[in-house]
């Protein structure tokens, strides 16, 4: 089974508006993170946003924020008035914990979503 | 300057050539790993090192393998390069006491064409 599931291969906006990018996950760890990063055409991957499982509040980074929902594995970008620098693909990436349980192992990524925002 | 360098950003080579792929970081991080993007399949792990004595296999290393010379070092090599390995490699670097909140930084990439 896919750990991370981006379902919406593209996304449009417009200008100014909010746009919800959505992200389900799968775990049977009870501690985990969760990521989300940004890629622009021009191809460099910048990390966005960080919510830990144990978070009880949604993290938010200026107009991103993100909205965890534990009980449904779902971890969805919200970005409020979406701007044209907007315009990428956003990944989701989860970091669970090693077999052994001791320590926090690799990311998994989802294959991405591409927002295009229109004037 | 930016964190983690990757050089070249930009290699065409032809198959059955060996090539190198370099990263280094000024970051300080223990961690650094090896990504290759092709489109529409997100990013996969090719190896990773958890420190310079420590070397991991990720989910497609065969074709690969990499060398950790120092914490700020962690090179790529395609032992005979094939088309299909043509993509965009990703090097990046994280710390591991920040727990599950452990942020990969990226560097800007290297596009890989094997003709």
């Amino acid at each position: 089974a896919q750990k991370i599931t981006q379902t919406q291969p593209g996304m449009f906006v417009q200008e100014k508006e909010a746009v919800t990018l959505d992200c389900t996950y799968d775990t049977s760890d009870q501690s985990y993170g969760l990521f989300w990063y940004k890629q622009p055409s021009s191809g460099e991957m910048i990390f966005l946003i960080y919510q830990g499982s144990y978070d009880e509040q949604n993290a938010t980074e200026g107009r991103y924020s993100l909205n965890f929902q534990k009980a449904r594995k779902s971890a969805n970008l919200v970005i409020s008035a979406s701007q044209l620098g907007d315009s990428a693909m956003y990944f989701c990436a989860m970091r669970e914990r090693t077999a052994g349980g001791t320590s926090y192992g690799k990311l998994t990524f989802g294959q991405g979503t591409i927002l295009t925002v229109h004037p | 300057d930016a964190d983690v360098t990757q050089t070249p950003r930009n290699r065409i080579t032809k198959t059955g050539k060996r090539i190198m792929l370099e990263c280094s970081q000024t970051k300080g991080h223990d961690r650094m790993y090896w990504y290759r993007q092709d489109p529409g399949l997100g990013l996969r792990l090719i190896y990773y090192s958890f420190d310079v004595k420590d070397i991991n296999k990720g989910e497609i290393s065969d074709g690969y393998s990499v060398s950790r010379q120092a914490q700020a070092k962690f090179s790529l090599s395609l032992e005979s390069a094939i088309p299909n390995q043509t993509a965009l490699y990703f090097c990046a670097t994280s710390d591991p006491t920040q727990g599950a909140g452990e942020t990969q930084y990226f560097g800007p990439g290297t596009r890989l064409l094997v003709l």
